[in-house]
């Protein structure tokens, strides 16, 4: 089955505590994404990648990392994170960033930061 | 900044009528639009996507584009409760590399 898949779905942690979501798709699409999303400011870009280890920055990086080593993943990173960073995630891809193309989501992942 | 604005609802509509979901934007070089559809806590999931002028049809749902005003719309026929979720709009931006930029959605909700 074509998935997006993102692990896991709900994370509690406690500020400073580094943790990585990871975020697999088995469609071969080039294009992946990262959003957060919180109330009343949809879903909002943290970071994107067009191809493998060509990553850039969405509308909110700040105090997220990614990385694209392989074409199927695309986890991302918070080292040091924050109660500001408490939100759901979605990581998304596509077969490329074109018109006729739209995203595939996973599943999302909660995470509250103590 | 590349915009996508859409009222935030909620849109209430009783079931069996036609709801009717706006989005404009907020550069003319925009070229995609894409319809999503979200339940609470879940994923958005594709309803349609439109890049022509005009209107483009799938089963109850119509998007409409008019390129020339930035806006595009989707209309939804003999709504029904199940369809109560938040529409997300989104527009694909291909100034300085392709954008794809979402607005904050609408919610609807359809009275049974």
């Amino acid at each position: 089955e074509a998935q997006v898949t993102q692990n896991p779905r709900y994370l509690i942690t406690v500020t400073g505590k580094k943790l990585t979501v990871t975020c697999s798709q088995n469609m071969n699409h080039e294009y992946m994404s990262w959003y957060r999303q919180d109330p009343g400011l949809g879903l909002r870009q943290i970071y994107y990648s067009m191809n493998v280890e060509v990553t850039d920055k969405g509308d909110v990086p700040e105090g997220y990392k990614v990385s694209r080593k392989e074409k199927r993943n695309f986890p991302l990173i918070l080292e040091s994170p924050s109660p500001n960073q408490t939100s759901l995630y979605f990581c998304a891809s596509s077969p490329g960033l074109n018109y006729n193309s739209p995203l595939h989501f996973g599943n999302g992942t909660r995470l509250t930061v103590t | 900044q590349k915009e996508v604005e859409q009222n935030s609802g909620p849109l209430s509509v009783p079931e069996g009528a036609i709801a009717s979901l706006n989005c404009t934007y907020s550069d003319r070089g925009s070229q995609s639009f894409f319809w999503y559809r979200q339940y609470s806590g879940k994923s958005p999931e594709l309803i349609m996507f439109i890049y022509s002028n005009g209107d483009k049809e799938d089963g109850r749902f119509t998007a409409q584009l008019n390129k020339a005003s930035q806006y595009v719309s989707l209309l939804i026929r003999d709504s029904q409760p199940s369809d109560s979720a938040t529409y997300l709009c989104a527009v694909i931006y291909w100034e300085y590399g392709n954008k794809l930029v979402f607005g904050a959605g609408t919610i609807l909700r359809v009275k049974s």
